[in-house]
């Protein structure tokens, strides 16, 4: 079946300006999670959301950066007044309640802030 | 202290040899345990899942969970220049939280 996808798989924008960015998780996955990655980085944990649970904002590293997911299923990640440090790749994976058979990891979105 | 931990690399290793992953976990709690590989400008995706203690075989890969000494390792048989990228580790948990990663060179 379908993988994870997102969307644009590219994304140029001004420092100041808004972004959003979709996910589409794996069709009967309950868990989407995004991760960014920046340059030679590990992943580091942004946001979990499982079911119709509060989601998980843990991750989140500023109040310029907000998510929500609409009927358990898509998401979208915004940030808003971007910065040049918000460069980098941000990756959505979805998994089964609990990530019992692990987690699926869509392509990313690349985001440059000039 | 952080919850994974993974030796950064570069592991660089000859073609054919084996290549030896190793992950230790501060969280005793742990159960079960995901290796991702992860190659360069690509995402993650999961290569091994482990789920008890000892070993668990799959073609030229092999996961080692050890309980007692929290840690997981992943051997990697064979190896190839194929082989070359990031493996990440994670504990199975409902909020997955990755180790940084080691990178793996396999040279011809």
């Amino acid at each position: 079946g379908a993988g994870v996808s997102q969307s644009p798989s590219n994304k140029v924008t001004e420092k100041g300006k808004d972004v959003e960015l979709r996910c589409d998780p794996i069709s009967g996955h309950t868990a989407l999670y995004w991760y960014r990655q920046s340059l030679g980085q590990g992943l580091e944990f942004l946001i979990y959301f499982q079911g119709n649970s509060a989601p998980d904002k843990s991750g989140l590293p500023s109040d310029r950066f907000s998510a929500e997911r609409t009927g358990g299923s898509v998401s979208t990640l915004t940030i808003q007044r971007t910065q040049q440090e918000d460069s980098a790749v941000y990756l959505c994976a979805s998994s089964l309640e609990g990530a019992i058979d692990g987690q699926y990891f869509g392509p990313g979105t690349r985001l440059l802030v000039l | 202290q952080k919850e994974v931990e993974q030796n950064s690399g570069p592991l660089s290793v000859p073609e054919g040899a084996i290549a030896s992953l190793n992950c230790t976990y501060s969280d005793r709690g742990s159960q079960s345990f995901f290796w991702y590989r992860q190659y360069s400008g690509k995402s993650p995706e999961l290569i091994m899942s482990i789920y008890s203690n000892g070993d668990k075989e799959d073609g030229r890969f092999t996961a080692q969970l050890n309980k007692a000494s929290q840690y997981v390792s992943l051997l990697i048989r064979d190896s190839q220049p194929s082989d070359s990228a990031t493996y990440l580790c994670a504990p199975r948990k409902s909020k997955l939280i990755f180790g940084a990663g080691t990178r793996l060179a396999v040279h011809p």
